[in-house]
Formats: structure tokens, sequence, C-alpha cells
């Protein structure tokens, strides 16, 4: 039964800090996401990926963001430095794009972030 | 742009009745995928239902189904025999045909009366 895995699936963190989050996509998915939940805000989109390639980060704040795909089995979403607004859940997805006839994406069991 | 907007924050249905949550969304394309996905207290994003904006014909998946009214940008789901296991947060999602993102609404939040 493939699905996404990301770690670590909680992690609390003092302001200023660094913070690393993983995400594994389905073996073969071409295209991943990251998005951030909050209660304020729903679901939004911070970056997604074709084929390892950015194509879309305007949803992330860029001072101190960042996502990066390594290789296809791994993608990574940095804060650094971390605040407390960034608290959230974390969600990674993957998918085959547009060009899987139905255009779904597969979430990850998400990280929650705490930030104090 | 396009959005989509789930006027319904919270809902309550009774065990085994009938709850229909709405969706309205805006696009000036004509070919695009709709979604419904579930969230349970699990934080695990399920694809429930998915329609295709060029079938007329209305996506059924056992007991959810969905009525789209391509005319009226308008996408609701219909759960009958509602379960306890179907409380959960429940966000309408759409994407244009040949981009691979997908633009949730806010979700409703749906609690099941035993």
């Amino acid at each position: 039964d493939a699905r996404v895995t990301q770690t670590p699936r909680h992690k609390v963190t003092e302001m200023g800090q660094e913070v690393t989050m993983r995400c594994q996509p389905i073996l073969g998915h071409n295209t991943v996401f990251w998005y951030r939940q909050t209660m304020m805000q729903g679901l939004e989109l911070l970056a997604y990926f074709r084929n390892r390639a950015p194509l879309d980060d305007s949803g992330m704040p860029k001072d101190r963001f960042s996502a990066e795909m390594p290789d296809a089995t791994l993608a990574t979403l940095k804060i650094q430095p971390s605040e407390p607004r960034d608290s959230a859940v974390y969600f990674c997805a993957s998918g085959l794009g547009w060009t899987e006839p139905h255009y779904e994406q597969y979430f990850g069991p998400g990280t929650r972030l705490t930030v104090t | 742009a396009q959005t989509v907007t789930q006027s319904q924050p919270e809902m309550s249905v009774q065990e085994a009745e009938t709850v229909t949550l709405s969706c309205t969304y805006d696009t000036s394309e004509s070919d695009y995928y709709l979604f419904w996905y579930k969230q349970p207290p699990s934080r695990q994003m399920i694809l429930v239902i998915r329609q295709e904006a060029y079938k007329q014909q209305n996506a059924t998946e056992n007991r959810f189904s969905v009525n789209f009214q391509k005319a009226a940008k308008s996408f609701s789901l219909k759960i009958s025999d509602s379960q306890l296991g179907d409380a959960a947060m429940y966000f309408c999602a759409y994407s244009m045909n040949r981009d691979d993102k997908i633009i949730f609404g806010k979700g409703t939040r749906l609690h099941i009366l035993p």
C-alpha cells in the first residue's frame, strides 16, 4: 500500500531555531506539493515540484522558508529562523500531475509544528 | 483567479440521515476538475470523490454523491445514511485542466450526532 511519508510527525522548537521537515513521495510520482494548514488560513500551497524542479513557490515566505528535492525520493521544507507564527500543520502531497487522468494528490500524515 | 468558497463552516446531521455540503467556485475555464477531500481527526487528507467538468453525469461513490451545476458553478456533496465515521472536515477543491495545482476551500466541519 503505497503512501506518502513525512517526518517528524510532531516538532516543538524554540523561536529562532532551524526546522527541517522531510517527505518521501510515492515511488513514481513526479509532482510534490508542500501545504500549510492553519485554523485561520485553511490549506495554503507553499511550493510544488515537478520532476524535482521547483515550479511555484509563490506561497512561501522567501526570507525564511526554503524547499528542495535532493532526489526523487526526498523533499525537504526548511524554516530558518522559525517564528511562533509558523506554528501549523505542514502537509506533503505527491501525484502524477495533470498527466494522470484524475489529477489526484496523495497526502502524507502531516507534521505538526509548534514554535514557542 | 480561481477561488473555491464553502459557506458553511460547520454542520451537524443525525446518524443515518442525509446531509448536503455546499461549495461554489469561480473560474473562467471550461475544462477543469472538482474534488471533495475528507480530513478526519487523524489529519489524513482522503479523496472522497471527483468530478470532471466535461462530464454531465454527477459522480457517485457509494454513499457519497455530488450535484454538479456547471452553469451555476456549484458543486455540492451529499452524504447519505450518515455514519459516525463520516465526522470530519470536508474540503471542496478545484484544479484547472493541465495544471498540477489544486485550490482548496476553507472547509466545512461535519458533526454526526448519534
